[in-house]
Order: C-alpha cells, then structure tokens, then sequence
C-alpha cells in the first residue's frame, strides 16, 4: 500500500519565479494537508483541502496557493518566490471520516530559492 | 489559539538508560496529541497519538507517552535508547474540535551515545 508521494523531491528556483509541487494521498484518505518546515523549525501548517476546496489556512500569503483534483491528490502553488520561502514542503494526508487524527506524511520537496 | 513548547533543543542520553523527551501544549478543549520522528532529509514518520483513554499511550519502536492532564503535558519515553533512536522528534497538538490543522513544536534533537 503507496503512503504518501510527494514530486518533485529536489528542486531549485530563482527568486521570482512560480512553483508547482505535489501531492498524492495515501490510498482510502481523502483529505490533504501542506506544511512548511524551514531549517531548524517544526513543520508550519499552509492549507487543508477537502472536497476540493480550500477548508483551513494558515499565517501565510496569497502567494500560497493550492488545489484538490477528484482523485484526491493535491498540487501546491507557490508564485513570486521569496528567498525565504527556501524549505522542505510537506505533504499529509488523512480520512475525514476518522475526524482527521489519522496523518500520513510524504516525504516532502525540498525547495531551495536562489 | 493552539501552541506547543519542546523546552529542550538537544538530548542527550547513553545507550540502554532510559530516554524521556518533553512537550507541553495549549489547545481549547480537548486535545489530541502526536509525536512524529524525523531523519535527516526526510519526511515524518508517526511514532504515537493520544486521542482518549488510558492516559500511557504505547507507540512504534518501543516509544511511549504519557498525557497529564493538570500539567497539560505529553512527555515522549523510551525504557532502554538506542543508537538507531538518534534523530529529530516533534510534538504537535490539534483540538478535538474546530480547527484541524496540527500545531507543531520546535522540535528536540535525541543524541543516544554507544
């Protein structure tokens, strides 16, 4: 059974630019969660999506933004990329059904900003 | 607002002596409590949760945690270390209801020496 995959693993833009990451869920889970965990902190909750639509947010800008496609995976867009937005992305995903205690972590996208 | 504070940057303890990691939280509530791992470069791995019940939680790898409610605290335990525990542990915290998202502490880097 797949848990969670996340694309690309490493990527490096420059400051400026758009990027895309992405998410698929573990199989039976149908909710997806973003993080951000710069170096040296714990994660940082971005966004929740269920049923394809934005459901929580956290502390971050417009520039953030995401989507859920019907099968459940998710992509996260980020635009006028920031040096500090440098991190490990992290995706985790959970079944709404078991009131969403049940997360499953990819292993994350390394971004670099340069 | 929910919160969570590891008080301790680093660990260290010797190989077979017992290993105790600390973490206290704020939620409004009850609370639901997880302690993930991390190794270097990659995502989180679930070690253990408190949902409700029995207030000694038993885990993956041999781990354990213990909720106190009056202290408002989840302290992750290990009876004998390992080597192999040697990583990076986070506590996050989520209310039973409300908000989804989990709040994660700074994190506590575990160093077991032979």
């Amino acid at each position: 059974d797949a848990g969670v995959t996340q694309s690309p693993t490493h990527l490096i833009k420059t400051r400026g630019q758009q990027v895309t990451l992405r998410c698929s869920p573990k199989s039976g889970h149908d909710t997806v969660s973003w993080y951000q965990q710069a170096l040296g902190q714990g994660p940082q909750f971005i966004f929740q999506y269920y049923e394809e639509e934005e459901r929580q947010r956290g502390n971050f800008p417009d520039r953030f933004s995401g989507h859920q496609f019907p099968n459940y995976s998710s992509e996260l867009n980020v635009n006028a990329l920031l040096l500090g937005d440098s991190a490990l992305y992290l995706c985790a995903s959970s079944f709404r059904g078991q009131g969403n205690y049940g997360y499953t972590f990819g292993s994350g996208t390394r971004l670099t900003v340069v | 607002a929910q919160s969570v504070a590891q008080p301790e940057d680093q660990v260290n303890v010797a190989e077979g002596n017992p290993l105790t990691v600390k973490c206290t939280y704020s939620v409004s509530g009850n609370p639901y409590l997880f302690w993930y791992v991390q190794y270097p470069n990659r995502g989180l791995q679930f070690l253990l949760k408190y949902i409700t019940g029995d207030n000694l939680v038993k885990g993956s790898y041999g781990f354990e945690a213990e909720f106190n409610k009056s202290q408002t605290s989840f302290h992750l335990k290990k009876p004998s270390a390992l080597v192999s525990d040697s990583a990076l542990y986070f506590c996050a915290v989520r209310g039973a209801t409300g908000r989804r998202a989990l709040t994660f502490g700074s994190g506590t880097r575990l160093q077991v020496q032979p």
